[in-house]
């Protein structure tokens, strides 16, 4: 399995556009995680999905952001518009079970992130 | 109080000696507990995951894990400046799926 797929790898951008994030997860996963990773907040969860449908928003920082799973195999992570303090790196994870699970198959897997930069 | 908290570090061990990396949670209703490895400029990949009261051993890596004090710990025997990296906590918490990282620890093995 080729992983958990990101893309773009970087992107820089100017205040006020829009930007968008992609993520393919190991196929046959159930749950979907976008987290996003700052010095100064470390790995903060934004969403996380489960068979498609989002279950956990609260950690979404203001309404210029969203997410969306269309179908099992791809995500997106929206920022409209973007301003230079979501300047971060943003990593999509996919697992089989929910981490709330006590067995191995819970584990989260991360992609290799999307390095954001808003100037 | 934060979820999940970890000394920031940096914790610096001669290459060998054993490094020890603690992590407290404030969940009581916890039931998984992961540490994740992570290289700068790299993702975190997992180390070793731990469901019970106990210890669970890994080649050189030990998780140790405590409910009541909701502590858990890893252990890194012999370490190598290979191991030098960010160790991230990770339990969940809400009775759900909602996975919490602490800050992490940067360990530094020198040789």
């Amino acid at each position: 399995d080729a992983g958990v797929i990101q893309s773009p790898r970087h992107e820089v951008t100017e205040m006020g556009q829009e930007v968008t994030l992609r993520c393919k997860p190991i196929s046959g996963h159930d749950y979907l995680f976008w987290y996003r990773q700052t010095m100064m907040r470390g790995l903060e969860l934004l969403i996380y999905f489960n068979n498609n449908v989002p279950i956990d928003d609260s950690g979404m920082p203001e309404d210029r952001f969203s997410a969306k799973m269309p179908n099992a195999s791809f995500s997106t992570l929206k920022i409209q518009p973007s301003e230079p303090r979501d300047s971060a790196v943003y990593f999509c994870a996919s697992s089989l079970f929910g981490p709330a699970g006590g067995s191995g198959a819970n584990v989260l897997t991360f992609g290799a992130g999307s390095r954001l930069t808003v100037l | 109080q934060k979820e999940v908290e970890q000394n920031s570090g940096p914790l610096s061990v001669p290459e060998g000696a054993i490094a020890s990396l603690n992590c407290t949670y404030s969940d009581r209703g916890s039931q998984s507990f992961f540490w994740y490895r992570q290289y700068s400029g790299k993702s975190p990949e997992l180390i070793m995951s731990i469901y019970s009261n106990g210890d669970k051993e890994d080649g050189r890596f030990t998780a140790q894990l405590n409910k009541a004090s909701q502590y858990v710990s890893l252990l890194i025997r012999d370490s190598q400046p290979s191991d030098s990296a960010t160790y991230l906590c990770a339990v969940n918490v809400e009775y759900g799926n909602k996975l919490v990282f602490g800050a992490g620890t940067i360990l530094r093995v020198k040789s």
